[in-house]
């Protein structure tokens, strides 16, 4: 079963603009990640964000989690054409093995130069 | 090797038959977590490991799929009797950690006809 769900399941803007994507889940967390995957083959790891944490930055990426409403978004800034990809939340959680991530359905970006 | 990596890249099987899937690690790397992605869909957690031991099968659809870590580093899934519904990108990932950040392979294509 998948946890997360993004929004918007789509995205299309033009170079330079920024995208922000939104993920929504329904359990406690121990963290969130943010990963990237190009044609359907491997993830990239962009970001994690601990329970604690608020807000996290790593280069042209900003990400916030706010845990009383159990959601999470990341901000691409200025995009870029080679940016077009899936973007996935994924939640990593208490209890069990605290190992495995649950993945949302996904964001596919386009960013048309 | 520098990342995961996971052989073969895409295997064509009849319904049926018996496969295999390879995942290695990287070196050093004590977790490794099999995951499985349908089109359109976000990966799907099967079974982590910590060493050579399943710390969670939680996410093995059913007993026709078996996964083993013999020496605690190279893993093998396997799966008997495939059906078509088996069809997807099998995802391995390890971390250094259990929780810490996940490294993803490019995964195996699989294809029952």
């Amino acid at each position: 079963s998948q946890q997360g769900e993004e929004d918007p399941q789509a995205l299309s803007i033009q170079e330079g603009e920024n995208a922000t994507m939104n993920c929504s889940y329904k359990t406690s967390i121990n963290n969130l990640q943010w990963y990237r995957q190009n044609s359907g083959r491997g993830l990239v790891h962009l970001i994690l964000i601990r329970s604690n944490e608020r807000e996290k930055h790593s280069g042209r990426l900003r990400v916030t989690l706010d845990t009383s409403k159990k959601s999470s978004s990341l901000l691409i800034t200025a995009s870029r054409a080679a940016d077009t990809a899936s973007y996935f939340c994924a939640t990593g959680t208490y209890g069990g093995s605290q190992g495995n991530l649950i993945f949302g359905k996904g964001t596919k970006l386009s960013v048309k130069p | 090797g520098a990342g995961v990596s996971q052989t073969p890249s895409n295997k064509v099987t009849e319904k049926g038959k018996y496969v295999e899937l390879r995942c290695d690690p990287i070196s050093g790397h004590t977790a490794l977590y099999w995951y499985r992605q349908s089109l359109g869909q976000g990966p799907e957690f099967l079974i982590y490991f910590q060493g050579t031991g399943a710390a969670d099968d939680s996410g093995l659809p059913n007993d026709r799929f078996f996964a083993v870590r013999p020496e605690g580093s190279v893993s093998t899934l396997k799966i008997q009797r495939t059906e078509r519904g088996d069809s997807a990108v099998y995802l391995c990932a390890s971390s250094q950690l259990a929780g810490s950040e996940q490294f993803f392979g490019p995964g195996t294509r699989l294809t029952v006809l």
